[in-house]
């Protein structure tokens, strides 16, 4: 079956340093990656769409400057979280969608833990 | 204002029983819903997807209702076991463009032996 994975799982770091959090899609070609973040007890909040190639398109409200998405081939799109506050503690996921399947699924990944301290 | 409300409490019930989950949504008008299962710190899995023109979808002990008059969709598990202790997640998929997913909070299921 489809597997996208997540590097790192989890990771620690100080108030003001950037974050790149890497999904990978490991046996598939994904035309479109997705980034999500969710809070404790909260459900998963589509930050933005990538398209292997193009500028990825952002949800209101999340800051582009702020989480800087490249999905430079179609197997590896990467987040990162410049300036990183402790606000922007929160579980990562990532999701890809396999070009070759006409069905509309979405692989999710197993998500990156971030503490900024 | 759009929602998509599931069952903020957790859904205790014992094993063998059939565990029946609820997804409500307003004011979006979702092509497909989508069912996911979520385990504490992983991402979620899929498990099934229904059609705005199906009324049922079964796989082996899942089944899904989805009726968009009511706008509600019902996600079943029959003969629970303490393995399908989970969190279960349903979004609604718009469609069109990149098949963007809306998420609701999920609903916690404990089966207990």
């Amino acid at each position: 079956g489809a597997v996208v994975s997540q590097h790192p799982s989890w990771v620690i770091c100080k108030s003001g340093t950037s974050v790149k959090i890497e999904c990978r899609s490991l046996d598939f070609q994904a035309t479109t990656m997705f980034w999500y973040r969710q809070f404790p007890k909260q459900s998963l909040m589509l930050m933005a769409t990538s398209n292997e190639g193009s500028k990825a398109t952002y949800e209101q409200g999340v800051e582009k400057d702020k989480f800087l998405i490249n999905h430079a081939s179609l197997t590896l799109s990467t987040l990162t979280v410049t300036s990183a506050h402790p606000e922007d503690s929160s579980f990562y996921i990532c999701s890809a969608r396999d070009r070759t399947v006409s069905t509309d699924t979405q692989y999710f990944g197993p998500g990156t833990r971030l503490t900024v301290l | 204002s759009q929602k998509i409300e599931q069952n903020s409490e957790a859904l205790n019930i014992q094993e063998g029983k059939t565990a029946t989950l609820t997804c409500n949504y307003t004011n979006y008008s979702p092509a497909y819903l989508q069912w996911y299962r979520q385990d504490p710190g992983r991402g979620p899995v899929f498990l099934l997807l229904i059609r705005e023109n199906e009324k049922e979808k079964r796989k082996e002990r899942l089944k899904v209702t989805f009726d968009t008059t009511l706008k509600q969709s019902l996600f079943h598990i029959t003969a629970s076991q303490p393995a399908d202790s989970a969190t279960y997640l349903c979004a609604l998929d718009m469609a069109g463009g990149y098949n963007k997913l809306i998420f609701g909070a999920g609903t916690r299921l404990a089966v207990h032996p």
